[in-house]
């Protein structure tokens, strides 16, 4: 079974510009989250995207956004893109499960934003 | 609000050795806790979790933790650290069903293995 699928794996981008990066889930899963990782702020939770509805959102500014395909499937976008938005963005996916249980979440390789 | 204390940055340990890295948390409601590792330049790796049931849980690699509700604990450990397993570790809290799959990770300890 293939795992959380993240592409690019790299990119280099000037500021000003707009990324997308994509995910795949794990097939099955209907969950899908990001998260971004910096040195200075650790792993911290953009968004979760479930049945192609943001289900949640972390604190982060509007230039930060994503949805999600019927397939479930995810992108996420960063517009108007800032030096301080260099990180490694996080795709994990779950079995969005329900009842009194928790949800396994795994992650993928992430991509790597360069921003000069 | 929910949180996660890793209180070891980093820790040298010797090949051979035994291995223990602290979790502390704080949750509302019935933790869902996870350790995961990360090597350079990669994702994170789920090493194992804590739902219910057995405190004390087996993971990849020889790993194990030990969920301790009174101390808000949910220390990783390993009886023989190999090289191969120098790289950062990441506990989470989180991860209810049917809410939200949001995780809220600790700041990391990363291992460094001499030989």
């Amino acid at each position: 079974k293939a795992g959380v699928t993240q592409t690019p794996r790299y990119l280099i981008k000037t500021r000003g510009q707009q990324v997308t990066l994509s995910c795949s889930p794990i097939s099955g899963h209907r969950s899908v989250s990001w998260y971004q990782q910096t040195p200075g702020q650790g792993l911290q939770f953009l968004f979760e995207y479930f049945s192609e509805t943001q289900r949640n959102k972390g604190n982060f500014p509007g230039r930060f956004s994503g949805r999600q395909f019927s397939n479930s499937r995810s992108e996420m976008n960063v517009s108007t893109l800032e030096l301080g938005d260099s990180a490694l963005y996080l795709c994990a996916s779950s079995l969005a499960l329900t009842g009194n249980s928790g949800n396994t979440i795994y992650f993928g390789e992430g991509s790597w934003l360069t921003v000069v | 609000a929910q949180s996660v204390t890793q209180p070891d940055i980093h820790i040298t340990v010797s090949e051979g050795a035994s291995l223990e890295l602290r979790c502390n948390y704080s949750y509302g409601a019935t933790p869902y806790l996870f350790w995961y590792v990360q090597s350079p330049g990669q994702g994170l790796q789920l090493l194992l979790k804590y739902f219910s049931g057995d405190t004390l849980v087996q993971g990849i690699k020889g790993f194990e933790a030990e969920f301790k509700r009174s101390q808000s604990s949910f220390n990783l450990r390993k009886p023989s650290v190999h090289w191969s397993d120098a790289a950062e570790y990441f506990c989470a809290v989180g991860g209810a069903a049917g809410t939200a799959s949001k995780l809220t990770f600790g700041t990391g300890t990363r291992l460094q293995v001499t030989l």
